[in-house]
């Protein structure tokens, strides 16, 4: 059973682009959940999702930032038009139930440029 | 400040020595989870502790929560250079959303 993969493990973007975080969850979790980390700091909470539907965004930004969970593929976090400030390590973590143990990802490093 | 702040920022101690982490957090919880991050690795899941549980033991980690303190801390015995790494406490608030602390960062000389 393969872990959490995120892909890709490293991005550079200029400023302006369109950056896609793709996460697929452990084999049998439907519950995926998004963290972003700036340096020195702890990981923030971003948005919650369950297969096709958002649970909880509340620590997503209103603008530019967007996530989906499909019912086939991979969660997406999606930022448009990014920023110096976007730059930051994107964990995303599932889990097979709510109230339970989450296993992250490697993470994907986001470089504005 | 928010949920889940650790003490100290960061702890240097010695192969074989105990180390001490304490989390500190404002509101009610589910549970409380801590996570190791090795230098620019994700993150790996230590232990997790419900509200209504006070101790929990798992291998040379050594987990105690106290709900009327809003206050958790986290023993690794006889530490090793392998435990250098960054410890996180993280509250559940609900839904597994977790909020985390700045962490402590630990290093182990050998």
């Amino acid at each position: 059973n393969a872990g959490v993969m995120q892909n890709p493990r490293h991005l550079v973007r200029r400023r302006g682009q369109e950056a896609r975080l793709r996460c697929s969850p452990m084999k049998g979790h439907s519950h995926v959940y998004w963290y972003r980390q700036l340096p020195e700091e702890g990981l923030k909470f971003m948005v919650y999702l369950q297969k096709e539907n958002i649970i909880d965004e509340s620590g997503m930004p209103k603008e530019r930032f967007s996530a989906e969970f499909p019912k086939e593929g991979p969660s997406i976090l999606r930022i448009q038009q990014v920023v110096r400030g976007d730059s930051a390590a994107y964990f995303c973590a599932s889990s097979p139930y709510r109230d339970t143990e989450a296993f992250f990802g490697q993470g994907t490093r986001l470089t504005v440029v | 400040s928010q949920q889940g702040e650790e003490d100290p920022q960061a702890l240097s101690i010695q192969e074989g020595e105990n180390a001490t982490m304490n989390c500190s957090y404002k509101t009610s919880i589910n549970n409380l989870q801590w996570y190791r991050q090795n230098s620019g690795r994700g993150l790996v899941h230590l232990i997790l502790i419900r509200s209504n549980e006070r101790e929990k033991h798992s291998g040379r980690l050594r987990v105690t929560l106290d709900t009327s303190k809003k206050s958790s801390s986290l023993l690794i015995t006889a530490s090793r250079a392998a435990d250098t790494a960054s410890y996180f406490c993280a509250t559940d608030r609900g839904y597994s959303t977790l909020t985390f602390g700045k962490g402590t960062m630990l290093l182990v000389s050998p």
